[in-house]
């Protein structure tokens, strides 16, 4: 079944580390991705990981996969208050549907 | 040019008006998507045009008609709509092919039908 699911708030310090967290239904050959929603606005694709590799760093964002468990996380670093938005995992399905599941989003609210 | 473009960006309108709304993108991309999220959801698809043929329409009600001109262009006319139809409404695209796509969102039009 298509089932991707997320916490649904977060709160840390401005200079923290966030760390928000997915799991993703098991499919083969995929791929998951990371979006930001800032309110009132579209989704922006900060990053995404194929699922046969484990990390992926890019700038202040790390993606770590953990395949067996079907785990997928995305640490930011040194998190600033314009990081605070919606964050949703999302699994693209390569089978015959061809299509994006999103997760149902993390609230990230950084503190100053 | 790595933008998706769409238009209006707010809309109001009642139950028997016909309105359109109209995306627009210049990266080549081949693929073009409708996505409708409500208030604290995550997007759900509702159509999926690849090489100007619709390939998926997950179940949306008649009163949503999708149209894609050319390449470039995707319009959703809108007819006869409910209030629980009120939602912010994504255009995306995406390059086909290759395995994976990376998704580019437009800003999305707020709809509120009353």
């Amino acid at each position: 079944g298509e089932d991707v699911e997320q916490s649904l708030f977060l709160s840390v310090r401005e200079g923290d580390s966030s760390v928000i967290n997915c799991t993703y239904t098991d499919s083969s050959s995929t791929y998951l991705y990371w979006y930001k929603q800032e309110p009132g606005a579209g989704l922006q694709l900060l990053t995404y990981i194929f699922s046969n590799m484990d990390m992926k760093q890019d700038q202040r964002l790390t993606v770590l996969l953990n395949k067996k468990d079907k785990h997928l996380s995305l640490r930011i670093a040194d998190t600033q208050t314009g990081d605070s938005a919606i964050y949703f995992c999302a699994e693209f399905w390569m089978d015959s549907s061809y299509k994006l599941i999103f997760g149902s989003g993390t609230r990230l609210l950084v503190r100053p | 040019d790595t933008e998706v473009t769409q238009t209006p960006k707010h809309l109001v309108m009642g139950m028997t008006n016909k309105k359109s709304l109209k995306c627009e993108q210049h990266m080549g991309h081949r693929a073009m998507y409708w996505y409708k999220q409500k208030a604290k959801k995550p997007p759900e698809l509702m159509f999926v045009y690849s090489y100007e043929k619709l390939s998926i329409n997950e179940s949306v009600p008649s009163r949503f008609s999708p149209e894609c001109p050319n390449s470039s262009l995707l319009n959703l006319h809108l007819h006869a709509l409910q209030p629980e139809d009120s939602a912010l409404y994504l255009c995306a695209s995406s390059p086909v092919g290759g395995g994976g796509e990376k998704l580019f969102f437009g800003s999305g039009t707020q709809l509120s039908v009353l």
